[in-house]
């Protein structure tokens, strides 16, 4: 897998408000796709994964949108909270059954 | 639940010296990764082990690393002799079926080689 990190993209978001955090795949193979939460000084956290047999998914305050046409990816988070504030990657599995190609990450800032 | 464990959880160290990372997969894991994340060059796979055998290294920089796994709940990464360019963060994560379930990602170690 590869990704870029020399500039992220930064989403700012009143707290309380719904963020949409938004990602464009790269290969038309990938039917396995994982949202992943990083938080400062930590590994990468699980939030939620889709396959693309379906186009949309729940959990809690989180939902993953797919939209396969367009090849484009999105995490909505509901009311957001100051413990949201994260770096965002979005990940796929391409045409390998173990390795991940990730996306360049989305920086999420809450202003209270 | 334990998740996956890593230690230490920072290295500092000067160059020419040997560094080993630890790894404690999730128990019932059979998949094991190590990545490197650097800002320049965000997150790279160096290796990748399923049931303990390593399937694919074409990762690893070059003959310095070397990745072992000696059985289903420990693996470590060592790197020797090390260089300033090897400072990054390494996280080590495992899956029940990385193809169809999700990674989980230890807290990594950060590693300065000086």
């Amino acid at each position: 897998g590869e990704s870029v990190g020399l500039h992220l993209p930064t989403l700012s978001v009143q707290e309380g408000d719904n963020s949409i955090i938004n990602c464009a795949y790269s290969n038309s193979a990938s039917d396995y796709f994982i949202w992943y939460k990083q938080e400062s000084g930590k590994g990468p956290q699980f939030i939620i994964d889709i396959r693309s047999n379906m186009d949309k998914r729940q959990g809690q305050r989180v939902t993953v949108l797919l939209n396969k046409t367009v090849k484009h990816l999105s995490l909505q988070i509901a009311a957001t909270q100051p413990g949201d504030s994260a770096v965002y990657f979005c990940a796929e599995n391409g045409d390998s059954n173990y390795q991940l190609i990730w996306g360049a990450g989305t920086k999420l800032i809450i202003k209270p | 639940d334990a998740g996956v464990i890593q230690s230490p959880r920072h290295e500092v160290t000067e160059m020419g010296q040997e560094v080993t990372l630890r790894c404690k997969p999730i128990s019932g894991h059979n998949s094991l990764f190590w990545y490197r994340q650097t800002m320049m060059r965000g997150l790279e796979l160096l290796i990748y082990f399923n049931n303990n055998v390593p399937i694919d290294d074409s990762g690893m920089p070059e003959d310095r690393f070397s990745a072992k796994m000696p059985n289903a709940s420990f693996s470590t990464l060592k790197i020797q002799p090390s260089e300033p360019r090897d400072s990054a963060v390494y996280f080590c994560a495992s899956s029940k079926d990385p193809g169809n379930q999700p990674q989980h990602f230890g807290d990594g170690t950060r590693l300065s080689i000086l």
